[in-house]
């Protein structure tokens, strides 16, 4: 069966500085992977998604960027934090596009 | 433009109450896929329907019901007997069979014993 695993867990991080998020994929090949941001209280919004290696596609401009150097593996940087950055960031996977989207279980981002 | 709206922000029942939370999409594409996920406090999104724009039957799983009504561009979700365990944020989302998922801002359900 496939996992998803992200992490850190949490993490706390001051303005300014940079941030490297991992998620990775077990169990299954060529998945589509995407980077979620959900603001506290709010609902999810796509940031990037990616259907194949190094094939990166940016929904919303921003100072984040994504990369999947590997076909199981997205990770999502930054390299200097803003407060409005904050919030909980989930990945998720998909066999194909408009398929079924499963997500890890997320990190939650505190910049002060 | 694709959009969905759950205009319940948030409900609060007693054990055993059925609970209906609403979701209404819109859409221009006539192939689309609609989805619920169950968000618990540990924050994971739990995929729990999809639905594609053809099927327009009821789906029933345990005391999880879905009513889907394309006349109201309606998707929504019932759970019957509800149970504490079933407090958690619901969203519904819509997919116009593209990679981007849109999600509703979500319903918020509270059972208490």
């Amino acid at each position: 069966s496939q996992t998803i695993h992200q992490w850190p867990a949490t993490l706390v991080q001051p303005v300014g500085s940079p941030l490297s998020l991992e998620c990775t994929v077990e169990g299954t090949s060529n998945p589509n992977l995407y980077w979620y941001r959900q603001a506290a209280g709010r609902g999810l919004q796509l940031l990037f998604y990616s259907i194949g290696i190094d094939q990166i596609s940016s929904e919303v401009p921003q100072n984040l960027s994504a990369s999947r150097p590997q076909d199981r593996q997205f990770i999502l940087s930054s390299k200097k934090l803003l407060l409005s950055d904050s919030g909980f960031y989930l990945c998720a996977w998909s066999p194909g596009t408009a398929d079924t989207q499963y997500f890890g279980p997320g990190t939650r981002l505190t910049v002060l | 433009a694709q959009k969905v709206t759950q205009a319940q922000t948030e409900i609060s029942v007693v054990e055993k109450e059925d609970v209906t939370l609403d979701c209404v999409y819109e859409t221009r594409d006539t192939t689309y896929y609609l989805f619920w996920y169950k968000q618990p406090p540990s924050g994971e999104l739990v995929f729990l329907i999809r639905r594609n724009s053809f099927d327009e039957q009821n789906e029933i799983s345990g005391r999880y019901s879905w009513n889907f009504q394309k006349s109201t561009s309606s998707f929504n979700f019932t759970i019957t007997a509800s149970q504490v365990v079933d407090s958690a944020v619901y969203f519904c989302a819509l997919s116009e069979d593209t990679d981007k998922l849109i999600f509703g801002t979500g319903t918020r359900l509270q059972v208490f014993p």
